[in-house]
């Protein structure tokens, strides 16, 4: 059953904390992405990777860091220096770039520092 | 720059009656386009992309969108509306690279 899974659903940190967040695919997708979303924002792109052992920052990269070590597993980071780390967090792949081709996200991980 | 504009944060309707989305977006060559729907506490959902042909396309659960390139829109659409599509509703632009840009998304509350 083909898919990407996130996890854990619920995080809980203490503030001043590293966090890491697990996304693993078994699409055999190239590309993967971690979007952050807030209430009334939308989604806003935080990595992304275009292939193993590569990957770019997006427009909100400050306060996080990524590792792209194997095809299947994108895990995020989420480290003291975010001020405002408290968030719903998405991971989505795409097959890969130059086609047509829509990206695929998993449940998502609920993140509460306090 | 690539934009995205949904331009509804909030919309009501009654189950039975007929649904529009909007989405409006810059882009200087054609894009693609795409909705998907995102109930509470879970991942996005696609519902139908548009990446060339014919500009009126066909999704799951039965919406449909139109692609126009004049009013540059591509609005969700849906006859009769369900008590099951209350949910949030985000348009997103790609490019054939690696960067989507997505709506800040339109909440649907069904009224029954």
């Amino acid at each position: 059953d083909g898919g990407i899974t996130q996890s854990p659903k619920y995080l809980f940190r203490k503030e001043g904390q590293n966090v890491t967040l697990s996304c693993e695919q078994n699409l055999n997708h190239d590309a993967m992405y971690w979007y952050r979303q807030d209430p009334g924002q939308g989604l806003r792109l935080i990595y992304y990777s275009q292939i193993v052992n590569d990957f770019q920052k997006g427009d909100i990269a400050e306060g996080y860091s990524v590792s792209r070590e194997k095809k299947e597993s994108f895990p995020l980071t989420v480290t003291s220096a975010q001020k405002n780390p408290t968030a719903f967090y998405l991971c989505a792949t795409l097959r890969s770039a130059g086609g047509p081709y829509e990206q695929y996200f998993g449940p998502g991980t609920r993140l509460t520092v306090t | 720059a690539q934009s995205v504009t949904q331009p509804d944060i909030h919309i009501t309707v009654s189950e039975g009656a007929s649904l529009e989305l909007r989405c409006n977006y810059s882009y200087g060559a054609t894009p693609y386009l795409f909705w998907y729907v995102q109930s509470p506490g879970q991942g996005l959902q696609l519902l139908l992309k548009y990446f060339s042909g014919d500009t009126l396309v066909q999704g799951i659960k039965g919406f449909e969108a139109e692609f126009k390139r004049s009013q540059s829109s591509f609005n969700l659409r849906k006859p009769s509306v369900h008590w099951s599509d209350a949910a949030e509703y985000f348009c997103a632009v790609g490019s054939g690279t690696y960067k989507y840009i997505f709506g800040t998304g339109t909440r649907l509350k069904v009224l029954a």
